[in-house]
């Protein structure tokens, strides 16, 4: 079966520094890959998706960027946080066709 | 363009009464919708689909939810709300369109269950 990891599960960096959360999928090839954040534990924001190595859709203009080093390993990065990256930040993965979107477990990032 | 409107921040139900959590939405193409439950700090659960056939489906936990394509509405309902459904409750939809790999959500439903 497949599996969905994210980690770190919980992390506070001070404004300004980097950021690099990870996402790993198990038990599935060429899964659609997404980043989303969630703030005040409302309404998702999707930050970008990715369907293949190298692919990175960009939905919001910021100071997040995103890789996909490995088929099924998505990177969620920055170079300098600000107070307003703030948020829950769930990873998920898609098969295609007739089929739902699976969700990780979540990073909860917190920026002092 | 692709939307989904939850209208309802909150849904308050006693236990034991039914729940209906709303959704309406705006996609070109045949839609594929869905709904999924939040637990706090966790990540979004599944738990059903609207992909194609009978209008009425049925999901996970005693959920169920009605695709009406005249009104392009997916109202989620369940006959006797418990407690433990207390939740954040989300509607999507899939990309109809070129773009079929992308999914919109709705702002999302707090719904709280009273004993």
């Amino acid at each position: 079966s497949q599996t969905i990891h994210q980690w770190p599960a919980t992390l506070v960096q001070p404004v300004g520094s980097p950021l690099s959360l990870e996402c790993t999928v198990e038990g599935t090839s060429n899964p659609n890959l997404y980043w989303y954040r969630q703030a005040a534990g409302r309404g998702l924001q999707l930050l970008f998706y990715s369907v293949g190595i190298g692919q990175i859709s960009s939905e919001v203009p910021q100071n997040l960027s995103a890789s996909r080093p490995q088929d099924r390993q998505f990177i969620l990065s920055s170079k300098k946080l600000l107070l307003s990256d703030s948020g829950f930040y769930l990873c998920a993965w898609y098969p295609g066709g007739p089929y739902e979107q699976y969700f990780g477990p979540g990073t909860r990032l917190t920026v002092t | 363009a692709q939307s989904v409107a939850q209208p309802e921040d909150q849904v308050n139900v006693a236990e034991g009464n039914p729940l209906t959590v709303k959704c309406t939405y705006s996609v070109s193409g045949n839609p594929y919708l869905f709904w999924y439950v939040q637990y706090p700090n966790r990540g979004l659960q599944f738990l059903l689909k609207y992909i194609t056939g009978d209008n009425l489906v049925k999901g996970s936990y005693g959920f169920e939810a009605e695709f009406n394509k005249s009104q392009t509405s997916f109202h989620l309902k369940k006959p006797s709300a418990l407690v433990s459904d207390s939740a954040l409750y989300f509607c999507a939809v899939r990309d109809g369109g070129d773009n079929f790999n992308k999914f919109y959500f709705g702002s999302g439903t707090k719904l709280n269950v009273k004993p």
